[in-house]
């Protein structure tokens, strides 16, 4: 079966800091990737998906990138950290119409 | 503009009743609607998928309905139990991307006293 892995699981981090969570799929191969935020109180928003190694559409303009360096593997990563990039972020595959999300990393920033 | 609206605040009832959720969409034709549970601090989990030519689809103790012209779907939790609380999140298929998208919305929290 599959399986998604995140890490860290909890992170504060201060302002200005730079930042790379990393996410791994295991037991499928070219999953299609997504990288979701969700803020305290607010839905969950796309951040980057990906199709493929290498491949990253951004969804919206922001203070973060994401890289693809392996078919399993999708990276979320700052430069410089601002107070708003804190959230709950989640990693997420997509198979047959349905989206499985990993546990997520809760990110503060201070 | 597009918008998905689910009622922001909690969703209070007793144990062994029927908790009904509200799902309404602005500006999608989307050609079928998710509904995940997340609990504190985990990532949702899928629950029921319906399509767009699909008035309603069951699971057990869970109802889902599906009106594209009220463009509105209800969840509904039968026989409820204190383990359904949880917030409860509806998300659209975006077909104005050629990619496989959803979009969702910000949950309903559901809280079943004993």
């Amino acid at each position: 079966s599959q399986t998604i892995h995140q890490w860290p699981a909890t992170l504060v981090q201060p302002v200005g800091s730079p930042l790379s969570l990393e996410c791994t799929v295991e037991g499928t191969s070219n999953p299609n990737l997504y990288w979701y935020r969700q803020a305290a109180g607010r839905g969950l928003q796309l951040l980057f998906y990906s199709v493929g190694i290498g491949q990253i559409s951004s969804e919206v303009p922001q203070n973060l990138s994401a890289s693809r360096p392996q078919d399993r593997q999708f990276i979320l990563s700052s430069k410089k950290l601002l107070l708003s990039d804190s959230g709950f972020y989640l990693c997420a595959w997509w198979d047959y119409n349905e989206q499985f999300f990993g546990p997520g990393t809760r990110l503060t920033v201070l | 503009s597009q918008k998905i609206e689910q009622n922001s605040e909690a969703l209070n009832i007793q144990e062994g009743k029927t908790a009904t959720l509200t799902c309404n969409y602005t500006n999608y034709s989307p050609a079928y609607l998710q509904w995940y549970r997340q609990d504190p601090g985990r990532g949702p989990v899928f629950l029921l998928l319906i399509r767009e030519n699909e008035k309603e689809k069951r699971k057990e103790r869970l109802k889902v309905t599906f009106d594209t012209t009220l463009k509105q779907s209800l969840f509904h939790i039968t026989a409820s139990q204190p383990a359904d609380s949880a917030t409860y999140l509806c998300a659209l298929h975006n077909m104005n991307t050629g990619f496989q998208k959803l979009v969702f919305g910000t949950g309903t929290r559901l809280l079943v006293s004993p």
